[in-house]
């Protein structure tokens, strides 16, 4: 079992430009959630999606979108990129269980730098 | 915002416990505390969680008090891999999902 894969490991942008950023959940896994991480800060919550719908979302712009495939898989998009989006973009993958214990396993993350 | 505090940063020797206090007055009666810790440029691993009652695996052990408004977490024999960032999380649950919210965490050096 592979884990939580997501790629790129690193990315370097402008400001004003769009990225995009893929994640593939954990094996048995159907529900990702998408975490921003400042430099020195605990990871953020941005959202979460479970059968191709956004369920949760935090305190982020619209500028930060999301997609879920049918096969699980997600993908993170920022338009517009500003300097502030410099972080690392965590991945975390659950099975959805409601109402009981789901570990939510990390990926590496993909470390995006906007110049 | 994250419903904990913890202390920025603690050191430890190797082969010693290390005890990581978590305050988290405001959690409610059927939200868990979960543990996770970050080694550098790693993404968090998972490391314990508890509602009400201790709980120990193979990790770590986690104490929490009666009250419910702190825990400790304890690594009962520290080693070099042990230092990390170590967040201690209430997990928020809403509409049949959940999100974790993290805060800064402390950062734990074990030192040998």
């Amino acid at each position: 079992d592979a884990g939580v894969t997501q790629s790129p490991t690193h990315l370097i942008k402008t400001r004003g430009q769009q990225v995009t950023l893929r994640c593939s959940p954990k094996s048995g896994h159907d529900t990702v959630s998408w975490y921003q991480q400042a430099l020195g800060q605990g990871p953020q919550f941005i959202f979460q999606y479970y059968e191709e719908e956004e369920r949760q979302r935090g305190n982020f712009p619209d500028r930060f979108s999301g997609h879920q495939f049918p096969n699980y898989s997600s993908e993170l998009n920022v338009n517009a990129l500003l300097l502030g989006d410099s972080a690392l973009y965590l991945c975390a993958s659950s099975p959805r269980l409601a109402s009981s214990f789901n570990e939510q396993f990390f990926g590496p993350g993909t470390r995006l730098t906007v110049l | 915002d994250a419903k904990t505090t913890q202390p920025p940063s603690m050191d430890c020797a190797e082969g010693r416990a290390a005890n990581l206090p978590c305050n988290h007055s405001t959690i409610s009666g059927n939200e868990y505390v979960y543990w996770y810790r970050q080694i550098h440029s790693q993404g968090p691993q998972y490391i314990i969680h508890g509602l009400k009652n201790n709980e120990t695996n193979e990790m770590a052990s986690l104490i929490i008090t009666e009250d419910r408004k702190s825990s400790t977490l304890i690594l009962p024999h520290a080693t070099l891999r042990d230092t990390a960032v170590y967040y201690c999380i209430v997990r928020v649950f809403q509409g049949g999902s959940e999100k974790l919210v993290f805060g800064k965490g402390t950062k734990l050096t074990v030192n040998p």
